[in-house]
């Protein structure tokens, strides 16, 4: 298996514009997460799926932020519009279940290094 | 609400001794406990998980130790080489939470040659 795939792996875009990062999880992986990171805040943790339904979007930071997952392969995570503060390391993490009430472990794509300028 | 407090920050320590970094977590019903090692511009990787029907586990020179009614667990890294110098999180899950991870601030450990 692949693992998590995302893309870009690196993004530089002027304050203002729009972005999206893009992540396709495990195959067979039902759960979906979008992380944040920052030296200042360490991982944040924006929302996540399950079953391709968002569960809790309380992490996004603000309106400008907003997530999609139209099936069970892809998920994006869009700015509009982007500000300096955005400026992060953005991970994909995708897990089984969780299965029987039992939590399967979080696996995490190689992330998305954002500069906006 | 959830929280998880991890300590120290950082942590210095010199080729084959010890080093442990501790967690607090807020949430009683939390149940699943992972630590993940982060590398230098890497993404964050399991390394030992433990649940809560569980005190101790271990794997080769990792070890977590879990404290249910004192709402602590611990990873014991023992013998360090240089190669463990990275970011560990400490983490809780609970079963009704979609597989969430609420997780510690991080730990910067440097191992010594």
């Amino acid at each position: 298996d692949a693992g998590v795939i995302q893309s870009p792996r690196h993004e530089v875009t002027e304050m203002g514009q729009e972005v999206t990062l893009r992540c396709k999880p495990i195959s067979g992986h039902n759960s979906l997460f979008w992380y944040r990171q920052t030296m200042m805040r360490g991982l944040e943790l924006l929302i996540y799926f399950n079953n391709n339904v968002p569960i809790d979007d309380s992490g996004m930071p603000e309106d400008r932020f907003s997530a999609k997952m139209p099936n069970a392969s892809f998920s994006t995570l869009k700015i509009q519009p982007s500000e300096p503060r955005d400026s992060a390391v953005y991970f994909c993490a995708s897990s089984r279940g969780p299965e029987a009430g039992t939590i399967t472990e979080q696996f995490f794509g190689p992330g998305t290094r954002l500069t906006v300028l | 609400g959830e929280n998880v407090e991890q300590h120290p920050s950082t942590l210095s320590v010199q080729e084959g001794d010890s080093a442990v970094i501790k967690c607090t977590y807020s949430d009683s019903a939390s149940n699943y406990f992972p630590w993940y090692k982060q590398e230098l511009g890497k993404r964050p990787q399991l390394i030992i998980d433990i649940r809560s029907n569980v005190g101790e586990k271990k794997d080769q020179r990792i070890a977590v130790t879990l404290n249910k009614t004192a709402k602590h667990f611990s990873l014991h890294i023992t013998e360090t080489q240089p190669e463990d110098s990275a970011v560990y999180f400490c983490a809780a899950a609970f079963s009704g939470g979609y597989n969430k991870l609420i997780f510690g601030a991080g730990t910067r450990l440097a191992v010594h040659p």
